[in-house]
């Protein structure tokens, strides 16, 4: 069974600062999904790693995907208050099929 | 990319009852799928829709419970059936296709069973 593993699940930061969220996965992947959840509202895709060691940007947010590692780091830099939300990691296993398994979350706050 | 919309956007139901929310892509998609959202919970699978055939269900979710019809490939439909407050949750339906990498969320269907 995949396993996806988010940390941490909540995260204060100040405005200004540099943090990173990891997502850990428990078996080989296709494919992993970064996305944002407003309360209230529905996901955002953020990004989509395919291979080892893909690197994606978009403005303050950087994704990247180790797949020896199981790992996937989504990394913050120089927040802003806009970016306060919840962050997903998903993960397509190999044999999925585009189910995919979601980790728990991470609850971003990002304070003045 | 897909545009995905789904009605209700929410609703308030009592127990006992059932309800089918629709979900309808803005271009033939091949993979649809259901997944349920509990308060403060991350995404849950329910099943996999798929078109002309039966739906193909994750561990802990049962056709009786939530029966889903999917007649063509830009649309689908979950039926929550005999409700309990445990059911109160947000509902969403994503899609994809073959060959494309990216899957896309409905805004969600919101439901409160008191």
């Amino acid at each position: 069974e995949l396993k996806v593993e988010q940390n941490p699940l909540f995260l204060s930061m100040q405005e200004g600062k540099n943090y990173t969220i990891y997502c850990n996965y428990s078996t080989t992947s296709d494919r992993l999904y970064w996305y944002r959840q407003d309360p209230g509202k529905s996901l955002e895709s953020l990004f989509v790693l395919l291979s080892n060691g893909a690197v994606k940007q978009e403005g303050r947010l950087m994704a990247s995907l180790d797949t020896k590692a199981r790992l996937s780091t989504l990394h913050i830099t120089a927040a802003v208050h806009d970016l306060s939300a919840t962050y997903f990691c998903a993960v397509d296993g190999k044999t999925s099929g585009s189910r995919l398994t979601f980790g728990e979350g991470t609850q971003l706050t990002v304070n003045p | 990319s897909a545009v995905i919309s789904q009605k209700p956007s929410r609703d308030i139901c009592q127990r006992g009852t059932s309800l089918t929310i629709q979900c309808q892509v803005d271009s033939q998609v091949t993979m649809m799928f259901w997944y349920r959202q509990q308060p403060g919970q991350s995404l849950t699978l329910i099943a996999t829709a798929n078109q002309g055939s039966e739906a193909t269900y994750e561990s802990g979710f049962v056709i009786d419970k939530f029966p889903i019809s999917r007649p063509n490939l830009t649309f689908s439909t979950l039926t929550v059936s005999n409700m309990s407050p445990e059911d109160s949750s947000i509902y969403l339906c994503s899609a994809s296709t073959s060959g494309a990498y990216e899957q896309y969320f409905g805004p969600g269907t919101r439901l409160t069973v008191t």
